[in-house]
This record gives structure tokens, sequence and C-alpha cells, in this order.
């Protein structure tokens, strides 16, 4: 079946741009996460949203990350005024229910940021 | 606080041999325990999970790792690896509230 499905794949843009960043969770999937995954940093927690409740924000870096979540599926993470230590690769996970819940996330391919 | 602690970054070993990735990890509740793996270009693949009962856990492509409560560690171990596990490995942990807080990564190298 289809997996998550993240685009675009790669992402160049000058700093001070926005960007958009799509993220297609699994069907039926309640839960969506968006990650980062950067040299300096590892892999940190962004954004976590589950069914209607309030998304968790706690990882997001700064005011100039948000991230939506339309009708219970697709998600995107917007950055605006982008700055070089923006560039890392994003990463959209989905899950059924809360990973407490015993549900693993299933991850996509990521999209590579990279900011001039 | 959740920490996770990847002991090594990087672990080069013959085709054909054991290895052991170690984790390490701290918390002040009941947590969830986890090992995906990375290969390039690609998004995280689970590996396998400790959600509670025997310690022991096996996973996917002949992996297993032990939950060690006392020593707060959760390593993976493969008793003969091939070229094709050559990939980044990163170990993680949830504590029920949705999100995973994961390691630095540890890089298998596998030789032929």
């Amino acid at each position: 079946g289809a997996g998550v499905s993240q685009s675009p794949s790669n992402k160049v843009t000058e700093k001070g741009k926005d960007v958009e960043l799509r993220c297609d969770p699994i069907s039926g999937h309640t839960a969506l996460y968006w990650y980062r995954q950067s040299l300096g940093q590892g892999l940190e927690f962004l954004i976590y949203f589950q069914g209607n409740s309030a998304p968790d924000k706690s990882g997001l870096p700064s005011d100039r990350f948000s991230a939506e979540r339309t009708g219970g599926s697709v998600s995107t993470l917007t950055i605006q005024r982008t700055q070089q230590e923006d560039s890392a690769v994003y990463l959209c996970a989905s899950s059924l229910g809360p990973s407490g819940a015993s549900q693993p996330q299933h991850f996509g391919d990521g999209t590579r940021l990279s900011i001039l | 606080a959740q920490s996770v602690t990847q002991l090594d970054s990087q672990v080069p070993v013959f085709e054909e041999a054991p290895v052991e990735l170690r984790c390490n990890y701290s918390s002040s509740v009941s947590v969830y325990l986890f090992w995906y793996v990375q290969y390039p270009n690609q998004g995280l693949q689970l590996l396998l999970k400790y959600l509670s009962g025997s310690t022991l856990v096996k996973g996917i492509n002949g992996f297993e790792a032990e939950f060690n409560k006392s020593q707060t560690s959760f390593h993976l171990r493969k008793p003969s690896v091939h070229i094709s596990d050559t990939a980044e490995y990163f170990c993680a942990v949830s504590p029920n509230t949705g999100k995973l807080i994961f390691g630095q990564g540890t890089t298998l190298q596998v030789k032929p």
C-alpha cells in the first residue's frame, strides 16, 4: 500500500524566502509528526498532530516555523524568512495513534531543504 | 525529560561477523523503546520496538534487542551481518506523549 509521501523531495531556495513542505500521511492514520534531521543536531521533533486535538508545537525552533493539517489528512510545514541554519532534511511520519499506544511511526523519504 | 545516548557514532564490522549497537536512555517515567534504520536518501524504517513483557525483542532482518531496566539500556544485536545492513541506526524513546526522542545515530559499516 501507499506509504507516507512528501513533496518536494528536494528544495533549494534563497535566504529570506518562504517555503512550504507537504506531507501526505498513510490513509487512516490519525497521528502526524514532523521531524528535522541535520548534521549538527541529529533528529529533532518539531510538531505533532493527533486527530482533532490541539497540536503539540513544543519542538518548533522559532516563530518562523508553522504547520497545519487540513481535514485531518495532508499537512504543510511552512518556514518563513528562511535562514541558512534551516538547511536540513525534513521528515514526516504518521501512525494509527500516538506512539505510546504501541503504534509505530511510518516515515516518508523526507524533503531535503537547502538555503543558499 | 528524556534523552537517548548511542555510544558509538560508527561501527565497522566484517561481513558475517556479529554486531552490537549500544543505546542508553534516561527517563523519569516509563518509556517505549524503538530502533529505526535509515538507508541513504530514505526515511526511517522500524526495526523493532519494546513496549512491555519479554525483555528480548526480535525485529526484522534478523535483528534483536534486549531491554535492561536496571542499566537503562536497549542494545541492538545481530549474530551475522550482511553488506546490505550498511546503514544508519537510530535508537529512540517515546514517553507516551506521541513524539519520539532520538539518539544521535550509529553508522554501521559492513565490510566484505
